[in-house]
């Protein structure tokens, strides 16, 4: 069955500093996708990234990357020069292809991130 | 703005009532997803429509229901309300049909069962 977990409950840096947040997942599919989104303090769900599970390459928007490596089924995080605005619950996500109830993302337990000036 | 509205965005009721929970996708979206979040159970899968038509079904309890109508807004049913439906319930929408695709998420309805 999918899974993903992410270890990390509360983190908490001072404004500058660099974080990553971690994600491991579990899936039987040869196909399937990954994700990340953001949960700020006031609720809404926030769409950051998604990741094919062919495409083994690292991202970089601005100040965030992510490191995806299948050899051990990890999709991490990390934040550079983070700021306070940065603060809020993040999720990994997984989705599989193979069949209709893959059709769902399965969320991780989320990694709170607390960001101090 | 993620483009998908739900209505209402604040919900207070009795335990054994009926709300109706609302949700329009973002222009386009022919895919509606149900999700539900709670402090113990975290962000849990409900139900997934694709232009009008159910197409999977998580951990969604007998007393909730959901339907897609034609011009592809979305309606959550809880009935016999419960002290633990109490939590945040989103709708997200997306293009496709398969996990493939993004789901961008609605606001979300906070529900408190009293």
């Amino acid at each position: 069955a999918q899974k993903v977990t992410q270890a990390q409950t509360e983190i908490s840096v001072v404004e500058k500093e660099d974080v990553t947040l971690d994600c491991v997942y579990e899936t039987r599919d040869t196909t399937y996708y990954l994700f990340w989104y953001k949960q700020p303090p006031s609720g809404e769900l926030v769409f950051l990234i998604r990741r094919n599970s062919f495409d083994e390459q690292n991202e970089i928007s601005g100040r965030y990357s992510w490191n995806f490596q299948k050899s051990t089924s990890s999709f991490n995080f990390t934040i550079t020069a983070s700021q306070v605005v940065d603060s809020a619950v993040y999720f990994c996500a997984l989705s599989e292809a193979s069949n209709q109830a893959g059709t769902a993302l399965i969320f991780g337990k989320g990694t709170t991130l607390s960001v101090s000036s | 703005d993620s483009g998908v509205t739900q209505t209402p965005k604040h919900l207070i009721t009795a335990t054994g009532q009926r709300v109706t929970l609302r949700c329009s996708p973002r222009s386009g979206d022919l895919s509606v997803y149900w999700y539900q979040q709670s402090l113990d159970q975290g962000l849990q899968f409900l139900i997934h429509y694709y232009n009008g038509e159910e197409r999977a079904k998580g951990n969604i309890l007998e007393r909730f229901s959901a339907q897609q109508f034609p011009d592809l807004h979305s309606e959550l049913n809880l009935s016999s309300l419960e002290l633990g439906d109490s939590a945040l319930y989103f709708c997200a929408s997306s293009v496709g049909k398969w996990g493939a695709y993004e789901q961008f998420f609605g606001p979300g309805t906070r529900l408190t069962v009293l």
